[in-house]
């Protein structure tokens, strides 16, 4: 994409509650969206992904949810707990290429 | 553990040695990529090999030497290095193009230049 890029840098959940990261994107021709979790000292894991035709798709305590008008992708964890601590990326391949920008990043961090 | 397993995790080297990273995955995947990731930075990336073909050169500096041997392997040759080059270096693949299909990435190699 030609900008993918986070709200916050870092957010603190007490234990127990929901996570919302935030992610927006500029490239209107964008119809594949992805989220990572990297935790320290490990390469970015693949969390969800969703296509432009999808407004909502589930996982395992994620949901990505996608607002197309407003170019804006959000990751939601439920009940948060401490191995959620981890950088969230969200991505936004390019489809005229083979080439996968990642955005800033999120640093979600856990209250005891 | 990953499925992508990248050697060595740790790798300090001096600006006249020549060292090689290596990646390999058995996932069957038809691309591989290399990234940089700074510290509190994004990855960033560097090269793209799909088919054991390079696809795609960040414009990455020539002291970077990437090789696909097989469609489970790559390498990053390195040869005078620059101190600001230390980084991590993630390996990734994916089942076909990254528009299509996520990427799998390794733990990386951590990559300290003195």
């Amino acid at each position: 994409g030609e900008s993918v890029g986070l709200h916050l840098p870092t957010l603190s959940v007490q234990e127990g509650d929901n996570s919302i990261i935030n992610c927006a994107y500029s490239n209107s021709a964008s119809d594949y969206f992805i989220w990572y979790k990297q935790e320290s000292g490990k390469g970015p894991q693949f969390i969800i992904d969703i296509r432009s035709n999808m407004d909502k798709r589930q996982g395992q305590r994620v949901t990505v949810l996608l607002n197309k008008t407003v170019k804006h992708l959000s990751l939601q964890i439920a009940a948060t707990q401490p191995g959620d601590s981890a950088v969230y990326f969200c991505a936004d391949p390019d489809p005229r290429d083979d080439k996968i920008i990642f955005g800033k990043g999120t640093r979600l961090h856990i209250l005891p | 553990d990953t499925e992508v397993t990248q050697t060595p995790k740790h790798l300090v080297m001096g600006m006249t040695n020549k060292k090689s990273l290596k990646c390999e995955q058995h996932m069957g995947h038809r691309a591989m990529y290399w990234y940089k990731q700074k510290a509190k930075k994004p990855p960033e990336l560097m090269f793209v090999y799909s088919y054991e073909k390079l696809s795609i050169n960040e414009s990455v500096p020539s002291r970077f030497s990437p090789e696909c041997p097989n469609s489970s392997l790559l390498n990053l040759h390195l040869h005078a290095l620059q101190p600001e080059d230390s980084a991590l270096y993630l390996c990734a693949s994916s089942h076909g193009s990254s528009y299509n299909s996520p990427l799998h990435f390794g733990n990386g190699t951590r990559l300290t230049v003195t």
